[in-house]
């Protein structure tokens, strides 16, 4: 069964600094997806970047960027020049067409300080 | 803009009273997707349709039920829900993995 652990359940980083959120899963698939979700307190779940496991380049969206280690199975995601609104809950989650279900890692609160 | 609705935000049910949340989407995906989240918690898959076809996780109790009508609508029913059942119920739609979308949740309090 697919794994996916993420080791910071709380992380606090001060508005345009950068921080590294980490994300370590566990599959015996070759094909698959990750993806970090944001969701803020309002609860709904939105999607802020994914990553193909067949592609080696890093996915980015704007200040949202990830390092992907396929080998060492692990996906942390940079958030560079925090905003307060960047603060919320952020989660990482796998997919494979095999299952066609998202598996949720535990989560990490991300606090922006001022 | 299509989107994924769930109806209500906040559900209040009295404990072993029957209780039915829905979910519409625009979006025309194949696929529809329940989660419970319980607080600080990730998001549990309870089970899922690919069009008509139902698949429910293994460990899924079986005192939740789900019922997709048409492509647009996903309901979930649990049949006596007990206190542990309190949670937000999140419904999701993908078409594959094109737009994997969730809704805003339904928050479920058992009294």
């Amino acid at each position: 069964a697919q794994t996916v652990t993420q080791s910071q359940p709380e992380m606090s980083v001060q508005e345009a600094e950068t921080v590294t959120l980490s994300c370590t899963y566990d599959t015996s698939e070759s094909d698959y997806y990750l993806f970090w979700y944001k969701q803020p307190p309002s609860r709904q779940m939105i999607l802020v970047i994914r990553q193909e496991a067949y592609k080696q380049q890093n996915a980015t969206e704007n200040r949202f960027s990830v390092n992907f280690q396929k080998a060492a199975k692990s996906f942390s995601l940079k958030i560079s020049d925090s905003q307060l609104g960047d603060a919320a809950m952020y989660f990482c989650a796998y997919y494979t067409g095999t299952a066609s279900k998202l598996t949720f890692g535990t989560g990490t609160r991300l606090q922006v300080t001022l | 803009d299509a989107m994924v609705i769930q109806n209500p935000r906040y559900q209040v049910t009295q404990f072993g009273k029957p209780v039915t949340l829905s979910c519409s989407q625009t979006l025309n995906h194949n696929v529809m997707y329940w989660y419970q989240q319980k607080s600080s918690q990730a998001p549990k898959l309870l089970f899922h349709y690919y069009d008509k076809d139902f698949n429910n996780e293994a460990d899924t109790p079986d005192n939740f039920q789900s019922r997709r009508p048409n492509t647009s609508f996903c309901f979930l029913d649990i049949r006596s829900p007990g206190l542990g059942d309190a949670a937000m119920y999140l419904c999701a739609t993908s078409e594959g993995l094109k737009a994997y979308t969730f809704g805003s949740g339904t928050r479920l309090t058992v009294v």
